[in-house]
């Protein structure tokens, strides 16, 4: 068990629906991360928050957005679902995020299975 | 532009011998590395990871080495069980707190 919780963790729903992933991230851990790994494709950096702020972004559709709460927890929506957006959703968090300190490890969620009809 | 590439996406091996997954990265600024395993529809979890100032980085049965100059990476697991069966994805970053890169996986199974 990583620390980090997401839910739901199966999600079935129809094209052009939206939706709303969450994300806790360990206690402490102020960075929190989105990835996306599609059938065809690797795990891809979606998206990252740091205590609140967005701090990086990868390919994200601009169908795509999210945010963290006060409390760290993280949402990640998605709207106008395509078929091509079925995929498993990844959060992942770490304790700091700071760019000037050693590398650190990513701390990743079980995931959310999306299905779009 | 694939900038962390596993070239080998399968890789089989008895149990008790040594399994030696492989990971070739493009990108200097790449100063971290990680490997993680992970089972169908779950998330990846965390092994072992090595910085760019070490060349070698043990945990018990998992040794990662760093070969800087060639941009080359492996994870060597001593002895192999069918427990280690997963797939395997390296990850680089160029910073603490930026993002990961992940190579395209391996998939090892250790046979019994």
């Amino acid at each position: 068990d990583s620390g980090v919780t997401q839910t739901p963790k199966h999600l079935i729903t129809a094209t052009g629906q939206r939706v709303t992933l969450r994300c806790s991230p360990r206690s402490g851990d102020l960075s929190v991360y989105w990835y996306q790994q599609s059938l065809d494709q690797g795990l891809q950096f979606l998206i990252q928050y740091y205590n609140g702020e967005e701090r990086a972004k990868g390919n994200i559709l601009e169908r795509f957005s999210a945010q963290q709460f006060p409390d760290l927890h993280s949402e990640l929506n998605l709207s106008s679902l395509e078929l091509g957006d079925s995929a498993l959703y990844f959060c992942a968090s770490s304790p700091v995020g700071r760019r000037d300190t050693p590398g650190e490890t990513q701390y990743f969620g079980p995931g959310t299975r999306l299905l779009v009809l | 532009d694939q900038q962390v590439k596993q070239n080998s996406p399968s890789l089989s091996v008895q149990e008790g011998r040594i399994s030696i997954l492989n990971c070739d990265y493009t990108n200097s600024m790449f100063d971290y590395f990680l490997w993680y395993k992970k089972y169908p529809a779950e998330g990846p979890t965390f092994l072992i990871s090595i910085s760019s100032i070490k060349d070698k980085n043990e945990d018990g049965r998992f040794t990662v080495f760093l070969n800087k100059s060639a941009k080359h990476l492996s994870l060597h697991i001593v002895p192999s069980q069918p427990g280690d069966s997963a797939v395997y994805f390296c990850a680089a970053s160029d910073g603490a707190g930026n993002m990961l890169t992940f190579g395209g996986g391996t998939r090892l199974m250790v046979k019994p």
